[in-house]
Formats: structure tokens, C-alpha cells, sequence
């Protein structure tokens, strides 16, 4: 079945430590993004990518950094410059077509201890 | 600034009532409307999606509605399981800019929960 995987679902973060998170899919989308997610608020953008070896910055790229080696990976660093990381991060994939729609990974929940 | 409004922000029913779900959104120019149903801890999953032509679309118990005049949207939900107990989301996508999907302005959500 194609899909999107990300992994881990859980991860805990020492303060000042920079941390990966995995984002890999087999849908042949185009397409890759890494989405925040906070309780009462919607999601919000951090980086996009529509192609290999090239993305763009979305609402709130400070603190984190993402690479698109691959069409398949998008993986996200978050690292000791975001103040507040604590949170449920989601990572999407789409065709680049105005109807495509997004296919979600099942998220990654990240705590600060 | 583009927004995306649903209410309620929360909502109880009881099992195999119907609800209605509202959105609201000020993004300019539309390209399409989207509902997502999200259970905790999970990814939202896409129920329907509507461009600006369609009026009402539907996947199985769920009708999505849109009124792009008023800027309207709704999903009704019709004899309420409890596994739709989720939060709901309302997506607005923006035509033509930055790529397709680029632009996505999310509302917060409705939480739905079902009792038995």
C-alpha cells in the first residue's frame, strides 16, 4: 500500500539538543511538507518542498531545518534554536495540481524533557 | 489576511444523532475547500475536497456543503457512530500561488465527541 511513514512517534529532547525527524513516502507525490501542530491552534506551515533539492520556508521555518535529497524523504531537524519545541509535527505529501490532494504521516510528538 | 473560522470549537452528541459543522473563511482567491477528520494522536485524514464550481459533495455519512458566495461550508455528519468522535478540520487553499498546496490556511478544528 503506498503511504506516508514517519517515524519515531514519539521523541524526547534534551535542552539544547538538535534532533531528526524521519518523513518518507511512496506515493510518487512531488510534493513534501512539515506541518506544527499545537493544541487550539491550527496547523501551522514550517517548510515545504515541491522538488528535489529545493524548499521553501513556510510561517514559522526559525529553529528548524529540512534537505530533499530524495523525492521519497523529507526529513526536519529541529534544533537548539527553537525556543519552544514542544509539539505534535506532521508531515504531508501532495501531487502539485490545484485538486491534489494531501496525504498526512500519522505524526511525531515531540517533548522537551 | 486569509482566516479560517469553524464553530463550535467543541461539540457532544449523542450516538447515531446528526450534527452540522461550520466554516468560515475569508481567503481570497479560493481554489478550493477541504474537510479533514483527525483522531488524537493521529494524521488528519481528507474526507472531501470542493472547488469553486461544486455545491455539495459527499463520502459516505459525511456531506460536505459550499457556498462560495457567502464563503460558507459545512459537513454533516448523519447518524453518528462513535468512532467519530475527532476533531474536524476545515482547509481553504489559495488559487495560483506558489504551487497548488503551498498556501493552505487551516482552521483549529471542531472536536466531536460522540457518547454512547
Amino acid at each position: 500500500d503506498g503511504g506516508i511513514t514517519q517515524s519515531p512517534k514519539y521523541l524526547f529532547r534534551k535542552e539544547g539538543q538538535n534532533v531528526t525527524l524521519s518523513c518518507e513516502q511512496n506515493l510518487n507525490h512531488d510534493a513534501m511538507y512539515w506541518y506544527r501542530q499545537d493544541p487550539g491552534q491550527g496547523l501551522r506551515l514550517i517548510y515545504y518542498s515541491q522538488i528535489v533539492n529545493d524548499f521553501q520556508k513556510g510561517d514559522i521555518a526559525e529553529g528548524y531545518s529540512v534537505s530533499r535529497e530524495k523525492k521519497e524523504s523529507f526529513p526536519l531537524t529541529v534544533t537548539s534554536a527553537q525556543k519552544n519545541p514542544t509539539a505534535f509535527y506532521l508531515c504531508a505529501s501532495s501531487g502539485t495540481g490545484l485538486g491534489d490532494g494531501y496525504t498526512f504521516g500519522s505524526g511525531t510528538r515531540l517533548t522537551v524533557v | 489576511k486569509n482566516q479560517v473560522e469553524q464553530s463550535p470549537q467543541s461539540l457532544i452528541i449523542l450516538e447515531g444523532k446528526n450534527c452540522t459543522l461550520q466554516c468560515n473563511y475569508t481567503v481570497s482567491p479560493f481554489s478550493n475547500l477541504r474537510w479533514y477528520k483527525q483522531d488524537t494522536g493521529r494524521g488528519p485524514v481528507s474526507l472531501t475536497i470542493m472547488t469553486f464550481s461544486e455545491n455539495t459533495k459527499s463520502n459516505g455519512r459525511y456531506t460536505a456543503t459550499l457556498d462560495a458566495d457567502t464563503k460558507q461550508s459545512s459537513l454533516h455528519i448523519t447518524a453518528s457512530q462513535l468512532s467519530d468522535s475527532a476533531s474536524y478540520i476545515c482547509v481553504v487553499s489559495v488559487y495560483g500561488v506558489g504551487g497548488a498546496n503551498s498556501k493552505l490556511t487551516f482552521g483549529k478544528g471542531i472536536t466531536l465527541s460522540v457518547r454512547p
